[in-house]
């Protein structure tokens, strides 16, 4: 049992690029997340699904896209990496309602 | 939404018991309060949660007052691998089950 796995662990991007970071969970949980934390901030939410086929955005959606296709995976896509988005990020999954979440060890994402 | 407040900083000599604190007055009647810690730059760790009444795990006691508008996080016996910033945490009730994170505490355990 991995728990939450991302993928990869640092990366850096040209202004530009675009990108898919992975988030894999295999505990069968209907809620994944992602979030982002900026230095010395607290984690802020992007987008989220409650189930496969339904994602919604968070607190900070703009310049991301997520789908969910399967309940194990949860990719998020930079459509057009910007300076601005260089970040740690983290994705998380729940199994359900009032339900700790379980978090992945983060995507270090640097864009130049 | 129901949101946090923590004092960013604390310090508590080790061996000592680490009461951190967390004010959520507009917290909702079916919502609970949790507690994570990050270490450096990792993954947030689950710590403990609970929604009225006194929580106790192998890691941490949880304090929620009945009025439910404040809680406080108890490290019965502070060591040096404490030192972290410990988030209380309640959900977003316009986004599902997720999580509004704050700032946190950051707690430093003193030798």
């Amino acid at each position: 049992n991995a728990g939450v796995t991302q993928t990869p662990k640092f990366q850096v991007l040209k202004t530009g690029q675009s990108m898919t970071l992975q988030c894999a969970q295999d505990m069968n949980h209907e809620y994944m997340s992602w979030y982002r934390q900026d230095p010395g901030m607290g984690l802020r939410l992007i987008h989220y699904s409650v189930g496969a086929g339904i994602t919604d955005q968070g607190e900070v959606p703009n310049g991301y896209n997520v789908s969910r296709s399967t309940t194990e995976d949860f990719p998020l896509r930079l459509l057009s990496a910007a300076p601005s988005q260089t970040s740690v990020y983290f994705c998380a999954s729940t199994k359900g309602y009032n339900q700790p979440q379980h978090f992945g060890d983060g995507t270090r994402l640097s864009i130049l | 939404d129901a949101k946090t407040t923590q004092p960013p900083s604390m310090d508590c000599a080790e061996g000592r018991a680490a009461n951190l604190p967390c004010n959520h007055s507009t917290i909702s009647g079916n919502e609970y309060v949790y507690w994570y810690r990050q270490i450096h730059s990792q993954g947030p760790q689950y710590i403990i949660h609970g929604l009225k009444n006194n929580e106790t795990n192998e890691m941490a006691s949880l304090i929620i007052t009945e009025d439910r508008k404040s809680s406080t996080l108890i490290l019965p016996h502070a060591t040096l691998r404490d030192t972290a910033v410990y988030y209380c945490i309640v959900r977003q009730t316009n986004t599902g089950n997720q999580f509004y994170f704050g700032t946190g505490t950051s707690l430093t355990v003193i030798p």
